[in-house]
């Protein structure tokens, strides 16, 4: 079975500050992809960025970058200069090539609140 | 403006009369699948679809139906909703599936549904 683990429920950081949120993952399946959205208050889910598990490099997005270590199966969310617009909810999400259905299968998220 | 557009964003019905929940993408993508996202049990696919006239359960299908008789859209349809269908919802879409993989996975803004 493949599962997704978000070990912090809330996290602080202040304006301008870098932070990192975790996320390991589980998959005995060789070929897989994993995914950061951003869910604000409004509810909508946004799609910052993904990662193959074939990838050599780790992905970049403008100020989001994924701190991917396959050996330990964890795929880390950075955050560098946060904005105060950044607050919101997290998911690391998983899609392993052999899902039925190709879901993507979600951790219970971050809720991150940048403070001035 | 690449978008997957859900409609209506906010829904109030009651039980048992029939509705429908739009999804339209503009990215000529393949692959649509449905979520729904419930406090404590994360975000749980409904319903998805490789491509045109060719739909299949997730994990989570009682109580639902969809169609794919266009590439751009992909409804939701509740039949006869239930109060344990009050949830907020969520269309996704991505390019074809390659291996399972892929490197987008757009959501749209969500609905908000409450049957009463």
């Amino acid at each position: 079975a493949q599962k997704i683990t978000q070990t912090q429920p809330g996290m602080f950081v202040q304006e301008k500050e870098a932070v990192t949120l975790d996320c390991t993952y589980d998959t005995s399946d060789p070929s897989y992809g994993l995914f950061w959205y951003k869910q604000p208050s409004s509810g909508e889910m946004i799609f910052l960025i993904y990662q193959g598990s074939y990838d050599q490099q780790n992905a970049t997005e403008g100020r989001y970058s994924l701190n991917f270590q396959k050996a330990r199966k964890s795929a880390n969310l950075v955050i560098s200069a946060s904005q105060l617009g950044d607050s919101a909810m997290y998911f690391c999400a998983m899609r392993v090539a052999g899902n039925s259905g190709y879901a993507l299968n979600f951790g219970k998220g971050t809720s991150l609140l940048v403070t001035p | 403006e690449a978008q997957v557009t859900q409609n209506p964003r906010y829904l109030i019905t009651v039980t048992g009369k029939k509705l429908t929940v739009t999804c339209s993408q503009n990215m000529n993508h393949e692959y649509m699948s449905w979520y729904r996202q419930d406090p404590g049990l994360g975000l749980r696919q409904i319903y998805y679809s490789m491509n045109v006239e060719v739909t299949d359960k997730g994990d989570v299908p009682e109580g639902y139906k969809v169609s794919r008789k266009e590439k751009r859209n992909f409804p939701l349809i509740l039949e006869s909703p239930s109060p344990n269908q009050t949830s907020l919802y969520f269309c996704a879409s991505s390019f074809q599936l390659v291996g399972g993989l892929n490197t987008e996975a757009f959501f749209g803004q969500g609905t908000r549904l409450t049957v009463v």
